[in-house]
């Protein structure tokens, strides 16, 4: 069975561009999660799926970082624009129970 | 809020030497406890859990017991190996609707050496 997979995997940009993070969850997995990980933390929640509807977002800076998951599968995760302080690594994670299954996630360096 | 806090790394052992790393949690109600491992370059992978008080998740050597009383989970190994060199997160899950909502602590990064 395929895990969860992200791309890209590594991405640079510079101050005030836009960047795009793709995830595809577990297949069956109703429930996808969107981490911020900064460098020598924990994993921080950013945004909760059921489905196609984010049913918790409270931490997801509205004002520059926006996800989808249309059709309640796959999900893109969107930051425009983007802030040096935005260098992370973003992961993404499904769950059809208890247990959450974490993709590879994607290195952000924004210069 | 929930809260889970891990010692401090980096923890330098050398093969084959006992290993405990501790963490303890806060929260409300009766949240179920994980260890997660992640090696470098790759996602966060689930290493062991617990659901309720005293019992032991296990899994390649390592375990770690759910104490109430203590409000701990501590990791532990009897005979670490270099190839178990890695960042260590405990967490625990609250949970909200029908999905869990996962806290995790900071971190522990594990140097096992020759």
């Amino acid at each position: 069975e395929a895990g969860v997979v992200q791309s890209p995997r590594y991405k640079i940009i510079e101050k005030k561009q836009p960047v795009a993070f793709w995830c595809n969850p577990i297949s069956g997995h109703n429930t996808l999660y969107w981490y911020l990980q900064n460098l020598g933390q924990g994993p921080e929640l950013l945004i909760r799926y059921e489905n196609e509807e984010a049913v918790d977002d409270s931490q997801l800076p509205k004002d520059r970082f926006s996800a989808e998951r249309l059709k309640g599968v796959d999900s893109t995760l969107k930051i425009q624009p983007a802030e040096l302080g935005d260098s992370a690594v973003y992961l993404c994670a499904s769950s059809g129970g208890d247990e959450q299954y974490f993709g590879p996630g994607t290195r952000l360096t924004v210069t | 809020g929930n809260s889970v806090t891990q010692m401090e790394g980096p923890v330098t052992l050398s093969e084959e030497a006992f290993l405990t790393i501790n963490c303890t949690y806060t929260a409300t109600g009766y949240p179920s406890l994980f260890w997660y491992v992640q090696y470098p370059g790759e996602g966060l992978q689930l290493l062991l859990k617990a659901t309720k008080a005293d019992d032991k998740g296990s899994n390649k050597g390592f375990e770690a017991t759910y104490r109430k009383e203590t409000t701990s989970f501590h990791l532990e190994k009897g005979s670490v190996q270099v190839s178990d060199s890695a960042v260590y997160f405990c967490a625990l899950s609250g949970y909200t609707g029908t999905a869990s909502k996962l806290t995790f602590g900071t971190g522990t990064r594990l140097q096992v050496t020759l």
